[in-house]
């Protein structure tokens, strides 16, 4: 596509249900980032991908999340046995590394709320 | 660890004015700088990157200076309109190596008609 897309862009949870939200990057994009955004807060850097490996998983704050990535495209954030406190937007962004720039380039975001 | 701090958090401006937006870093030792805008309940979007080698960027009636000894940017938006109200954030990479951003908090602008 054009850019990248996230789905659900709204999700509402019951505390300890398990959500995925999807990322789809721009195509030929290798770099792959999420990142999250709570209320009045910043920007958080969760998990990167570079290719379908993630070298750096430090952003993630605890177990209940995981990420993947297949084909060097998509990506799934997983978020298990959900608490009040994961309620934020979810943002993933796309980076062309072949031409490293650096820039990056987001999505929509998810907005998760949990009940 | 990098800590990137943008003043004001908020400013109001009467539609016209010329509007400066702050960015300072701890560690001047960047890869690069990118400037970013958010609509509410929306994404970011990318509006200017300036790469460490650089002094400025500018695009339309945006532009960003870098000054990497001071550790500063700046984003000018010239002849602001009320489609300039957003928050705008900026974000500094270490290194070539290193892909995490690190993120102001954000400057919210408002411009009244």
């Amino acid at each position: 596509g054009a850019g990248v897309s996230q789905s659900p862009s709204n999700k509402v949870t019951e505390k300890g249900k398990d959500v995925e939200l999807r990322c789809d990057p721009i195509s030929g994009h290798t770099a792959l980032y999420w990142y999250r955004q709570s209320l009045g807060q910043g920007l958080e850097f969760l998990i990167y991908f570079q290719g379908n490996s993630a070298p750096d998983k430090s952003g993630l704050p605890s177990d209940r999340f995981s990420a993947e990535r297949t084909g060097g495209s998509v990506s799934t954030l997983t978020i298990q046995r959900t608490q009040q406190e994961d309620s934020a937007v979810y943002l993933c962004a796309s980076s062309p590394v072949r031409r490293n720039t650096g820039e990056l380039f987001f999505g929509e975001g998810s907005r998760l709320t949990v009940l | 660890k990098q800590e990137v701090t943008q003043i004001p958090a908020a400013l109001s401006v009467p539609e016209g004015e010329n509007l400066v937006l702050n960015c300072s870093f701890t560690d001047s030792a960047i890869y690069n700088l990118q400037w970013f805008r958010q609509d509410p309940g929306k994404g970011l979007t990318s509006l200017l990157l300036i790469q460490s080698s650089q002094r400025e960027q500018t695009s339309g009636r945006l532009n960003a200076s870098l000054d990497k000894s001071s550790g500063r940017s700046t984003l000018y938006i010239a002849a602001s309109q009320p489609g300039d109200s957003a928050t705008y954030l900026c974000a500094v990479r270490l290194s070539s190596n290193d892909y995490k951003l690190s993120f102001g908090a954000g400057t919210t602008v408002t411009v009244r008609a």
